[in-house]
């Protein structure tokens, strides 16, 4: 039920494609979704993230689409660019008492120029 | 803005020895996490330090420790080191609001530990 589970494992895209990278979950008490951008050799980096309370954030190039009822969330990168190629990863938390962030696998994604 | 720092960067030890990593918060932050990150793997939630109490930790032996200090930063310690435990440690810091919520978690570059 702490699971979070993410796919694809990894991702090929042309430039100026649209990267997509899905993730799934059980516990419904989680209540907040972060991205994670990871170059290698460095830290995840927050891109971006969600309540569930809306279906869609959008940031610059990337997007949230969050469906509760099917206890799915997923990443849109639009107009992926080869400074994009990175592993993401998804996560949940629930926002009260000991916030733990549960993390998926992690996606990694190359843009090709 | 200071972000979170860690040392060292890399660490090198032998099975059985201990081990002290160290974390600045950024600043402005009260909460610390610590992560182990596996080799082609998510970051998994070890413990929390929240006020220099423990608040909260993962599926991690009690060889595992930490400390929060007074300026918020934190040590992780690991007694009797497994080749298993090589991997990336990463600190998040944030800011929480009494026990509960603080949404967004700032990770530092990370330690990566070697076991041999």
């Amino acid at each position: 039920q702490q699971q979070v589970k993410q796919s694809p494992q990894s991702l090929i895209v042309q430039k100026g494609g649209i990267s997509i990278i899905n993730c799934a979950y059980e516990n419904t008490a989680f209540d907040y979704f972060p991205w994670y951008q990871q170059f290698p050799g460095k830290g995840p980096a927050l891109l971006i993230a969600i309540r569930p309370d809306v279906s869609e954030k959008k940031e610059g190039r990337f997007t949230i689409s969050f469906n509760k009822s099917a206890k799915q969330f997923s990443l849109h990168i639009m107009d992926s660019q080869p400074g994009d190629s990175a592993t993401y990863f998804c996560a949940a938390s629930i926002l009260s008492g000991t916030y733990k962030y549960i993390f998926g696998t992690g996606t990694r994604l190359k843009v090709l120029a | 803005e200071t972000g979170v720092t860690q040392s060292p960067t890399h660490l090198i030890k032998t099975r059985g020895q201990q081990v002290t990593l160290r974390c600045s918060s950024q600043s402005g932050h009260n909460t610390v996490s610590w992560y182990q990150q596996a080799l082609g793997q998510g970051p998994q939630f070890i413990f929390q330090y929240y006020r220099e109490e423990e608040n909260g930790r993962g599926n991690f032996p009690p060889r595992f420790s930490g400390l929060q200090f007074p300026n918020y930063s934190s040590e992780l310690n690991v007694n009797a080191l497994e080749l298993d435990d090589s991997a990336l440690y990463l600190c998040a810091s944030s800011l929480a609001y009494g026990r509960a919520s603080s949404y967004e978690q700032y990770f530092g570059p990370g330690t990566r530990l070697t076991v041999t």
